[in-house]
């Protein structure tokens, strides 16, 4: 595998239920986010892990839990969402900090479309 | 408030002739631009940056412009493929970083064989 990866790429879950998306990168960056991408709406970044540390919390409900276990995998566990919370959600990685090359860009992932009924 | 907007929700352009996609932005305390491409059913991947320092950088067919004083970037394509047919972002961030990218709602191109 090569770039970052998403799985599930499609999920429908109830209210209710629990489940988890999971980001695995495979570019030895050092830090991680996700994104939330709405119709009609801009990618909106919630959070960032950066060295396995959260480091960017958007003002995302808690029925979000990001987990960052390296720094190769990201996790992010859903429970109890609501269907406005339907969306792509797309992780991505980058190389951040001192030895970072000038101008390098995130690598994005294809993204898991999730529906909430 | 959206600080990076991209006004045209779509485009369409006859193979061969340029693509002129546009973005402006609100916070003068950007300096480090971006364009991605999304293909669907695809990530966004990237495609051209320009640092805030510069008003044009060049790669093959895709050009990007600077213009500070209107906080605005515009991406040429030139000529248009239809391999080109996809949306495509603008982002910005400050610090000439990519840790906190701030991105516009897209633009649909399609290119007309």
């Amino acid at each position: 595998e090569t770039g970052v990866t998403q799985t599930p790429r499609h999920l429908v879950m109830g209210m209710t239920n629990k489940k988890s998306l999971k980001c695995e990168q495979h570019l030895g960056h050092n830090a991680m986010y996700w994104y939330k991408q709405s119709a009609k709406k801009p990618l909106e970044l919630m959070f960032v892990y950066n060295f396995k540390e959260q480091t960017e919390n958007n003002s995302v409900p808690s029925r979000f839990s990001p987990e960052c276990p390296n720094s190769s995998h990201l996790f992010l566990h859903l429970h109890t969402l609501q269907p406005e919370d339907s969306a792509l959600y797309l992780c991505a990685s980058s190389q951040v900090g001192a030895g970072a090359p000038s101008g390098d860009t995130q690598y994005f992932g294809p993204g898991t479309r999730l529906t909430v009924l | 408030d959206q600080q990076v907007k991209q006004n045209s929700p779509s485009l369409s352009v006859q193979e061969g002739r340029i693509s002129i996609l546009n973005c402006d932005y609100t916070n003068s305390m950007f300096d480090y631009f971006l364009w991605y491409k999304k293909y669907p059913a695809e990530g966004p991947t990237f495609l051209i940056s320009i640092s805030s320092i510069k008003d044009k950088n060049e790669d093959g067919r895709f050009t990007v412009f600077l213009n500070k004083s209107a906080k605005h970037l515009s991406l040429h394509i030139v000529p248009s493929q239809p391999g080109d047919s996809a949306v495509y972002f603008c982002a910005a961030s400050a610090n000439f970083g990519n840790e906190k990218l701030t991105f516009g709602t897209g633009t649909r191109l399609t290119i007309i064989p």
